[in-house]
């Protein structure tokens, strides 16, 4: 079955604990990304990435870090989490070859809480 | 900049009526267009796409959206509403050719009533 996982679903933690959130994908997609949701402000990105050893900021990069050593995995790391960075996180993937339409695939989510 | 606007937080239809969620987005060279369903508790869920062709769309669980080059819209329909339609609904776009990120609106929340 095609599928994004994400990993954990839900963490609490501390500030400036560091953590990451795993994400891997089966579909051989080139494109990963990040998103957290926010009430009212949708899906922001935080980084993406287009293919291995290839990433970029998104729109909210700050207090992120992420890396693509394999083309399946993206995760996404806080190296000291705060407060602010409470909220709800997606990892999405969707292929670039050319007429393949680019839908993303979400992960089911994390729910993280920085205490 | 590439942005999506849905101007309605939230949507209110009663059981076995039409619904319409609305979107409008702003892009520099032709749009890709997407609406999303998320549920309680889950990730997002892809409904239906525009890339090109014909402007009438058809979905998953019979939506479907038409696309208004002239009015940069893309609302999302349904002939018939029903109660397990509820949910958040997100539209988003991003350029043909680029493999720039998509870009979402801030949802609705469509809430049908039985």
């Amino acid at each position: 079955e095609a599928q994004v996982t994400q990993n954990p679903r839900y963490l609490i933690t501390v500030t400036g604990k560091k953590l990451t959130v795993t994400c891997s994908q089966n579909m051989n997609h080139e494109y990963m990304s990040w998103y957290r949701q926010d009430p009212g402000l949708g899906l922001r990105q935080i980084y993406y990435s287009m293919n291995v050893e290839v990433t970029d900021k998104g729109d909210v990069p700050e207090g992120y870090k992420v890396s693509r050593k394999e083309k399946r995995n993206f995760p996404l790391i806080l190296e000291s989490p705060s407060p602010n960075q409470t909220s709800l996180y997606f990892c999405a993937s969707s292929s670039l070859v050319r007429g393949a339409g680019g839908e993303a695939f979400f992960g089911q989510g994390t729910r993280l809480t920085v205490v | 900049a590439q942005s999506v606007a849905q101007p309605e937080d939230q949507v209110n239809v009663a059981e076995g009526n039409p619904l319409t969620v609305k979107c409008t987005y702003s892009v520099s060279g032709n749009p890709y267009l997407f609406w999303y369903v998320q549920y309680p508790n889950r990730g997002l869920q892809f409904l239906l796409k525009y890339i090109t062709g014909d402007n009438l769309v058809k979905g998953s669980y019979g939506f479907e959206a038409e696309f208004n080059k002239s009015q940069t819209s893309f609302h999302l329909k349904k002939p018939s509403a029903l109660v397990s339609d509820s949910a958040l609904y997100f539209c988003a776009v991003r350029v043909s050719g680029s493999a720039r990120q998509l870009t979402f609106g801030s949802g609705t929340q469509l809430t049908v009533l039985p």
